[in-house]
């Protein structure tokens, strides 16, 4: 089984300012873990992901995340948030196990952005 | 770059009408998914679909949902009598475990709007 938890549904930042979305995951398995973006009105766009090869991850927009085995944790962060970056995040953890190759998803960030 | 395509963007219908919601995901892919999003609430798996049978689906997928893939290229979800609960955002996304990544490709989504 495997589970993702978002340990925050709002995350309010001003413009310039670092930005943490946290998310911690379950699997019984090695997993593959993905930050989705979606803007208001649009689709789910891959910001980055991790599977297995290195732990610090980069991704589209200047976003990075830090997979930590031992935390079971795969947050997101950005040095300096931008007007633009308003939207929801979503964490997914994968693993395919026992035949089960089903993408779970977290419940969703909200980042608000201040000018 | 190749893409999931969803047809229609927009979709409004009354209450025990059938609704088909169309999808061509990216054609090397061999693993293709529902997602359902009410309005302000997470991502939901739906069912999956792999080798021509649906592989997994969750108990929202109740004997009024029903996928196809009727001609090699499209894969449709069917919604046989809908109720006002159904209206959500309707996400398509196709997966090529080949990679063992899991990466979930997904579509722009189809509105579903149920009066």
């Amino acid at each position: 089984a495997q589970s993702v938890t978002q340990l925050d549904s709002h995350v309010s930042v001003s413009e310039g300012t670092p930005v943490l979305l946290r998310c911690n995951y379950s699997s019984s398995y090695s997993p593959s873990l993905f930050w989705y973006v979606q803007h208001p009105n649009k689709g789910l766009q891959l910001l980055l992901k991790y599977t297995s090869a290195a732990t610090l991850v980069k991704g589209i927009n200047g976003f990075e995340a830090e997979f930590k085995k031992s935390e079971t944790s795969f947050h997101l962060t950005k040095p300096s948030a931008h007007m633009s970056d308003a939207a929801e995040y979503f964490c997914v953890v994968s693993a395919s196990s026992g035949g089960s190759y089903i993408p779970t998803f977290g419940r969703g960030t909200s980042l608000i952005v201040h000018p | 770059e190749p893409e999931v395509t969803q047809t229609p963007s927009h979709q409004v219908t009354q209450m025990g009408q059938e609704v088909i919601l169309r999808c061509v995901p990216i054609s090397n892919h061999l693993y293709f998914y529902w997602y359902r999003q009410i309005l302000g609430q997470k991502v939901e798996f739906l069912v999956s679909f792999y080798n021509n049978e649906i592989s997994e689906k969750s108990e929202i997928f109740d004997d009024q949902f029903s996928v196809e893939r009727p001609d090699g290229s499209n894969f449709t979800l069917k919604i046989r009598s809908t109720k006002l609960e159904d209206s959500a955002m309707y996400f398509c996304a196709s997966s090529d475990w080949g990679s063992n990544t899991g990466e979930l490709f997904f579509g722009e989504g189809s509105r579903l709007t149920v009066l």
